[in-house]
């Protein structure tokens, strides 16, 4: 059974604050991924990687950044965080290779004040 | 550009009725289209999936069909059920870019 958690259900921050918000996987998966869930606009990408080390922009990368130090763990980073960042976050892994499922951990709902 | 588009937004139905959730996307090299279902306060989790050999799959209540032709897919609930409220998302499989893009999502309601 396929395992994804994060680090925090809830967080609250202050604008300018830099953030860090964790995700792990217990399935060896190759690929990790970073959405946003916001209402009536679905889940956007904001990062993923493919292996270690790896990273690549997705939709909405501007203000964030990653780190994938180690192939169970994918960070995504807040260098500063503003309140349009306000939002649910939502992190993903999935086996090799294109078209694999995605299982997506419990979420972390971050609030900028 | 990449875009799937959902509707519709909301959709509610009597318990036993059908639901019908339909997906447009833009791709035509799109070979891989799952549906999550995310239920109030929970992590979105798939249900089924089809891939674009396939023009139909169905799981006991759940079915899916896919028109490669007019690039939609369509997710099918038959007998409706209260536990069956949760807001859907579809996506698509872009090879382009490699990337799952989502729609923007359906609320179900099923009314008891």
């Amino acid at each position: 059974d396929v395992k994804v958690t994060q680090s925090s259900r809830y967080l609250v921050k202050r604008t300018g604050e830099k953030v860090f918000l964790e995700c792990v996987q217990d399935m060896d998966h190759e690929n990790m991924f970073w959405y946003r869930q916001d209402p009536g606009l679905g889940l956007r990408l904001i990062y993923f990687s493919y292996d270690v080390k790896m990273k690549e922009k997705g939709d909405i990368p501007e203000g964030y950044s990653v780190s994938r130090e180690k192939k169970e763990r994918f960070s995504l980073i807040l260098e500063s965080a503003s309140t349009n960042q306000t939002s649910m976050y939502l992190c993903a892994s999935s086996g090799e290779g294109a078209g694999e499922t995605q299982y997506f951990g419990p979420g972390t709902r971050l609030l900028v004040l | 550009g990449e875009n799937v588009e959902q509707h519709p937004s909301t959709l509610s139905v009597q318990e036993g009725d059908s639901a019908v959730i339909k997906c447009t996307y833009s791709d035509s090299a799109s070979n891989y289209f799952p549906w999550y279902k995310q239920e109030l306060g929970k992590r979105p989790q798939l249900i089924i999936d089809i891939r674009s050999n396939v023009g139909e799959k169905k799981d006991q209540r759940i079915a899916v069909t896919l028109n490669k032709t007019a690039k939609h897919f369509s997710l099918h609930i038959t007998e409706t059920q209260p536990e069956d409220s949760a807001v859907y998302f579809c996506a698509a499989w872009m090879d382009s870019s490699y990337k799952l893009i989502f729609g923007s999502g359906t609320r179900l309601l099923v009314r008891p």
